[in-house]
């Protein structure tokens, strides 16, 4: 079975700054990874996912996340953060093993950006 | 423009009361999921679909009932079995249900039990 860890469940940060959300997960198998964005009472929208190549993966709005897999983290960033951006960030995982697509979700850090 | 619609955005009932949230997709996706939000809780399983006419458990099933008779619809009928029924529920869709797939996700519908 596998779980994602989002240690920080909230995030404040000032317009204009950088910021990084944080994703760790656990696994007996490889995996999949994602970060979905949720704005306030919307479904999840896809930010980005890592498949396989390259662990640097570049995605919607500006956001970017790094896969490490020694330290078992995908850690998303973006260097210059927008009002705009205020929302709900998940990470998921998925095995790769598995038969279906079966998402193991975080428990969210919400972002805050004020000016 | 292609979608997943989920209805009603807001619903109310009261307890011992079955309830229908519907789901529908026109992207032809073969794969179908249902998912629970509470705050704090992040995102869990109840049902999912990779094909008309079938479907399994999620993480959390019981309390929920689903049905595939059409490709592009999914509706969850929470039960008064089901304790907590009080929750954002969403509604996601994939092109099949392979790992790989990525799953793209309705609006969702606000569950209150009065």
């Amino acid at each position: 079975a596998q779980s994602v860890t989002q240690l920080d469940s909230q995030v404040p940060v000032f317009e204009e700054a950088p910021v990084e959300l944080r994703c760790n997960y656990s696994s007996s198998v490889s995996v999949y990874l994602f970060w979905y964005v949720q704005y306030p009472n919307q479904g999840l929208q896809l930010l980005l996912k890592y498949l396989s190549g390259s662990t640097l993966v570049k995605g919607i709005n500006g956001f970017e996340a790094e896969f490490n897999k020694s330290q078992t983290s995908f850690h998303l960033r973006k260097p210059s953060v927008h009002i705009s951006d205020t929302a709900e960030y998940f990470c998921a995982v998925s095995a790769l093993t598995g038969t279906a697509s079966k998402l193991t979700f975080g428990t969210g850090t919400r972002l805050q950006v004020t000016l | 423009d292609g979608g997943i619609t989920q209805s009603p955005k807001y619903l109310f009932r009261k307890e011992g009361q079955n309830v229908t949230l519907s789901c529908e997709q026109n992207l032809n996706h073969d794969a179908m999921y249902w998912y629970r939000q509470d705050p704090g809780q992040g995102l869990r399983l109840i049902y999912y679909s990779q094909i008309v006419n079938d479907f399994q458990k999620g993480d959390i099933a019981e309390g929920y009932s689903v049905s595939r008779e059409k490709k592009e619809s999914f509706p969850l009928t929470v039960t008064s079995a089901q304790k907590n029924p009080t929750a954002f529920y969403l509604c996601a869709s994939s092109i099949g249900g392979r790992v790989v797939d990525t799953q793209y996700f309705g609006p969702g519908t606000r569950l209150t039990v009065l």
